[in-house]
């Protein structure tokens, strides 16, 4: 089965420009999509095909795709963005990445 | 806008059955171009998507939870649910529905999200 591999934490100083790793076999060829969860809150969509916002999404968030390797980047970081970030992908079965805990310094 | 809600008991005795329901409102659960989701997250866990259903009644599940799983549509009500069987504690889960977009004929992107449903699997 298909596997994502994304980093258990990442920190960014108030204002930096974060960037969150998702790790798979020719991710490349796939079309990654992003969430944000805050704690007790469900998961929101903030990237869908590896680099689109859905309306409302501040445009400080973008993405990549390329290679084995997808990226979420969050410039001009603020507190609120503190959240575990989730990445997906399709591949015979909806298959998520384990998680990666933002921390805003 | 369109909106999901999930309902159902809170605890469940194993090895009984779970059993959810997921209202939409706001939109037609018959729309063309999208599938019907239900996602589960342990406590302190990562997402695990269950499988999906598209209007017609066509499904596709998670492998790993395939032989325990069943999910049907309403669409008179505009509702879609979930039942697994043989559950044990580590079914303890949120349980979420979502739409689920798709795109290049696939299953894609989950959005919007419900608020989510704590089941607690626990004799």
């Amino acid at each position: 089965s298909y596997e994502l591999t994304q980093p258990l934490s990442v920190s960014v100083a108030l204002g930096q420009t974060a960037r969150i790793t998702c790790g798979g076999n020719n991710i490349g060829s796939k079309n990654v999509h992003w969430y944000q969860q805050k704690p007790g809150q469900a998961p929101v969509l903030v990237i869908f095909t590896n680099s689109n916002r859905p309306s409302g999404i501040p445009e400080r968030f973008s993405g990549s795709n390329s290679g084995d390797t997808a990226t979420l980047t969050i410039s001009r970081a603020q507190a609120g963005d503190e959240a575990d970030y989730f990445c997906q992908v399709w591949d015979s079965n909806t298959v998520f990445g384990g998680g990666t805990k933002l921390t805003v310094l | 806008q369109l909106q999901m809600q999930e309902s159902g008991p809170g605890l469940v005795k194993p090895p009984e059955t779970l059993s959810l329901t997921c209202t939409v409102s706001g939109g037609s659960i018959s729309s063309s171009g999208h599938n019907w989701a239900w996602i589960r997250q342990p406590p302190g866990k990562g997402l695990e998507w269950i499988g999906n259903i598209y209007y017609s009644g066509s499904t596709y599940y998670n492998p790993s939870l395939k032989s325990r799983v069943t999910i049907s549509v309403d669409t008179s009500k505009n509702q879609f649910s979930l039942k697994l069987s043989s559950v044990t504690a580590a079914d303890t889960a949120v349980y979420y529905c979502a739409r689920q977009a798709l795109y290049q004929l696939l299953p894609n992107w989950l959005d919007p999200w419900g608020q989510g449903t704590l089941v607690t699997v626990s004799s």
